[in-house]
């Protein structure tokens, strides 16, 4: 199976702060990433796919980037609203393996 | 609406069964693959299982194989997970995901909001 692991495993940050968050694959994974953002008590919700398209609906603050086994999810400018956990996942092959998510707090 | 809805969840013993639902409406259905992902309290996000658009390929994480059973039934727009010899490591939200591809990349666009699953005597 690939390992996924994500850096730092929480983060605090103020509104109006760019921060980025980085995942590291087990072996190489190409471009098969996906980004989710999760709040408490609420479904996942997908923010980037293939490691860099832009979710329909999703501000463009959000931005993701990398290719093979290093990946990163930026977000220039932090609302209140971005204050979540956010998960990596990769879709190369089963099973989908999720990181462990970053924990994003004020 | 573009919704999944899932029930069945509940409080069940060790070694019991639970079938879970997720019913899917304003979208086709029959043509997408569907996802069961869950999440132990406190926990990250495992993906659970797959099935094909018309449910003739099914695959599973180990850590069910051989308990679990994904099927579905396009006519009534509605994805299934029988759980059997359940343990109180299948404690979790159990959430049904649409799956979606473009460039051969999988990804999940549309998630419900879960199901509660409780394994304890």
């Amino acid at each position: 199976d690939i390992q996924m692991t994500q850096s730092p495993p929480s983060l605090s940050a103020s509104v109006g702060d760019r921060v980025t968050i980085t995942c590291r694959a087990s072996q190489s994974i190409s471009s098969n990433l996906n980004w989710y953002q999760q709040k408490p008590g609420k479904a996942p919700k997908l923010l980037i796919y293939v490691a860099s398209s832009l979710q329909s609906g999703v501000p463009s603050s959000f931005s993701g980037s990398g290719s093979g086994t290093d990946f990163t999810l930026t977000i220039s400018s932090l609302q209140p609203e971005d204050f979540a956990t956010y998960y990596c996942q990769q879709s190369h092959s089963t099973p989908y393996t999720f990181g462990p998510g970053t924990k994003l707090e004020i | 609406e573009v919704q999944l809805v899932e029930s069945g969840g509940g409080l069940v013993q060790p070694g019991g069964s639970l079938r879970l639902s997720c019913a899917a409406s304003g979208f086709t259905f029959s043509t997408y693959w569907m996802h069961w992902v869950r999440q132990a309290p406190g926990k990250g996000l495992v993906w659970v299982s797959r099935i094909n658009s018309d449910g003739s390929s099914t695959t599973y994480a180990d850590s069910v194989k051989g308990r679990f059973t994904v099927s579905r039934d396009n006519a009534k727009n509605t994805l299934f997970l029988q759980m059997n010899s359940l343990g109180a490591e299948d404690t979790a939200v159990y959430y049904c995901a649409r799956g979606e591809v473009t460039r051969s990349s999988w990804f999940f666009d549309l998630w419900g909001r879960g199901t509660l699953v409780t394994v304890s005597s």
